[in-house]
């Protein structure tokens, strides 16, 4: 595609459930980068994934947050046992190799709304 | 984690004025960027700087690289209606990939 897509672009849920949150990125960047954003705020890194190399997974917040990237597309944030403190925007971006220099491109991201 | 102090968090400005806002780090950055977000969609980029002292800009945007690599400015000139949005610093701290970002500044135009 010409852009980075999400899906869904809005979630409800309940407390408790788990969810899963997806991420396309723009088609032959190898770095792909998950980002919340909570209301009124910046953006707080969550995940980062760089071709095969093991992801940095520094920012994510409990260990109820993993991520997965498969066949170096497409990457899945799953979030299980989900709390409303977990409302947010979740916001995913990729860039051509993961360089400093290199734009990251943003999705649109998803609305996770948590009850 | 290290955040970015942005001021201000609000801008209401008559459409034609100039605009600044800012940002500080207690640490050194090695890139600074400046992103706009619209409503319903993600950050995008508006200028990179990547070094100490460098001044860029992009049409009517101009944005700095301070010398103590610890703060960057955003100005916007003459400003339009369409510059409404949330104007966001970022920048990478260490030679790593993830980007560190300020609170926002939500600018209004009125026409």
């Amino acid at each position: 595609g010409a852009g980075v897509s999400q899906s869904p672009s809005n979630k409800v849920t309940e407390k408790g459930k788990d969810v899963e949150l997806r991420c396309d990125p723009i088609s032959g960047h190898t770095a792909l980068y998950w980002y919340r954003q909570s209301l009124g705020q910046g953006l707080e890194f969550l995940i980062y994934f760089q071709g095969n190399s093991a992801p940095d997974k520094s920012g994510l917040p409990s260990d109820r947050f993993s991520a997965e990237r498969t066949g170096g597309s497409v990457s899945t944030l799953t979030i299980q046992r989900t709390q409303q403190e977990d409302s947010a925007v979740y916001l995913c971006a990729s860039s051509l190799w993961g360089g400093v220099q290199e734009t990251q491109y943003f999705g649109p991201g998803t609305r996770l709304l948590v009850l | 984690g290290q955040q970015l102090n942005q001021s201000p968090q609000s801008m209401f400005i008559q459409e034609g004025e100039d605009v600044s806002m800012n940002c500080t780090s207690s640490s050194i950055f090695n890139t600074w960027l400046w992103y706009k977000q619209d409503p319903g969609e993600g950050p995008v980029l508006l200028i990179a700087l990547y070094k100490a002292g460098e001044l860029t800009s992009n049409g009517r945007l101009t944005a700095q690289f301070g010398i103590t690599r610890k703060d960057s400015f955003l100005n916007i000139s003459a400003s339009i209606p369409s510059d409404v949005g949330i104007y966001f610093c970022a920048g990478h701290e260490t030679s790593g990939s993830r980007l560190t970002f300020g609170e926002g500044t939500q600018l209004t135009v009125n026409p």
